[in-house]
């Protein structure tokens, strides 16, 4: 079955600090990739998505993430992380196998100020 | 553009009793999705129609669980009766198209359900 891996449970940064939070999946054939973010007491907003095309994709508040085909990886990264980006971050994948989404178990961020 | 919309936010229930959720997707979404995220956990989805057709209910526990999206609009997911394991948010999220590949989906707050 197919299955959504992220490696980090719980990440603790100071700010201005950079972040990579790390993303595989199993699936070979066609995907789409999602990082959705879900801030304390609100509910999951789309970060930024992979459909097709440029593999480095950039979405909002300054988050960029990298579709590498051969790694069956989409990392989601930031230069320089604020206090307000403490959230919970899910990683997703829908695959043509099954059109439907899977989710990764989520990393949870915390930025000290 | 207005959300998806849910109710209620919060709810406790004790075992065995039943309970109710709605949810309003964005206007002229297609599609609608139930999901059950446990504490530590990705959501995972129960229940997907598209328009007032199931296309996918799978994972559902139909013993005690139902869910109907009257009109094609408006949907609801019923438990009954729970169980302690049930305690997680639910939450309902649409998409405009009828595949999910190639689409994205948009999410509700949620009701976060705790069964005593």
């Amino acid at each position: 079955a197919q299955s959504v891996s992220q490696h980090n449970h719980h990440v603790i940064l100071s700010e201005a600090a950079s972040l990579e939070l790390g993303c595989n999946y199993s699936y070979g054939g066609t995907v789409n990739l999602f990082w959705y973010v879900q801030y304390p007491g609100q509910h999951l907003q789309l970060l930024l998505k992979y459909f097709s095309g440029d593999p480095l994709v950039k979405g909002i508040k300054g988050f960029e993430a990298e579709f590498i085909k051969s790694k069956f990886s989409f990392n989601l990264r930031k230069p320089s992380v604020q206090w307000s980006d403490t959230a919970e971050y899910f990683c997703a994948v829908i695959s043509n196998r099954d059109d439907k989404i899977i989710f990764g178990k989520g990393t949870r961020l915390h930025i000290l100020p | 553009e207005a959300g998806v919309a849910q109710s209620p936010r919060y709810k406790i229930i004790e075992k065995r009793q039943s309970v109710a959720f709605w949810c309003n997707p964005i206007s002229g979404h297609a599609t609608l999705y139930w999901y059950q995220q446990i504490l530590g956990q990705g959501p995972k989805l129960l229940i997907q129609f598209q328009n007032n057709g199931v296309v996918d209910d799978s994972q559902l526990p139909k013993d005690r669980f139902s869910a109907e999206r009257l009109k094609g609009v408006d949907s609801t997911l019923k438990i009954q009766p729970a169980k302690l394991e049930d305690s997680a948010v639910y939450l309902c999220a649409s998409s405009l198209f009828s595949r999910a590949l190639g689409d994205t989906q948009y999410f509700g707050p949620g009701t976060r359900l705790t069964v005593l």
